[in-house]
């Protein structure tokens, strides 16, 4: 199962919006519903920030958001922060009790 | 709240085995499937293996197929992963992780080193 194809660095001010990319195939992010998000800092376990392609887990800021088109999926950070610098990854079931990780964005806040 | 503390890390050679362990508390175990995904220094986040929630089934990822076996033993709130046969690809961070609505990872340990090196 290769990794989802995530770009390998994403920039914005504060205050911007940025988008990052997730793309995969029919066998798992054009298949299911079931893309989920991961926000990562240095040193830190990842934190999910979205799951189901666009629903926000409780205690999540809805600056996050989530959206599908085909095979790719796609997390929007708007009004962009400090704290919001660190590393995400997507993750889409891919069937048969298997799963794929994103290959990785690191955002920076400029 | 829930807690999830792997432990066993450490350096070992290769070929040699190593059993990881998550002590799971504040939830009830037995009412989640549960994964360990790791993740190689510098490097992404890779699934490794699933146990459902009543260790009916398992299903491990191609590269370590074989090599590991996933276990859980919800009377003690624990999950392992005994690894087998290990080669400096496998040198990461472990993380177990509950799984969460919609197959997602809600909840995450905080980690556990294994370095595999001579």
């Amino acid at each position: 199962q290769s990794a989802l194809t995530q770009p390998a660095s994403v920039s914005g001010s504060p205050g911007q919006s940025i988008t990052i990319s997730c793309t995969g195939t029919s066998r798992d992010v054009g298949n299911y519903n079931l893309v989920s998000w991961y926000q990562q800092h240095p040193g830190k376990a990842p934190r999910l920030i979205i799951y189901g392609v666009s629903k926000w887990p409780s205690a999540v800021s809805n600056r996050f958001s989530g959206s599908k088109s085909g095979n790719t999926a796609s997390l929007t950070i708007s009004g962009l922060q400090a704290e919001d610098e660190a590393d995400y990854y997507c993750c889409s079931y891919a069937g048969s009790s298997n799963y794929v990780f994103g290959s990785g964005t690191k955002v920076t806040v400029l | 709240q829930v807690q999830l503390v792997e432990s066993g890390g450490g350096v070992v050679q290769p070929g040699r085995s190593l059993r990881l362990s998550c002590a799971a508390s504040g939830f009830t175990l037995r009412s989640f499937g549960m994964h360990w995904v790791r993740q190689a220094p510098g490097k992404g986040l890779e699934w490794v293996a699933v146990v459902w929630y009543d260790g009916g089934e398992k299903h491990y990822a191609d590269s370590v197929k074989g090599r590991f076996t996933i276990s859980r033993d919800n009377s003690k709130n624990t999950l392992d992963l005994q690894m087998n046969s290990l080669s400096a690809e496998d040198t990461a961070v472990y993380y177990c992780a509950r799984e969460g609505n919609g197959y997602t990872y809600d909840y995450w340990g905080q980690g556990t080193l294994v370095t595999v090196s001579s």
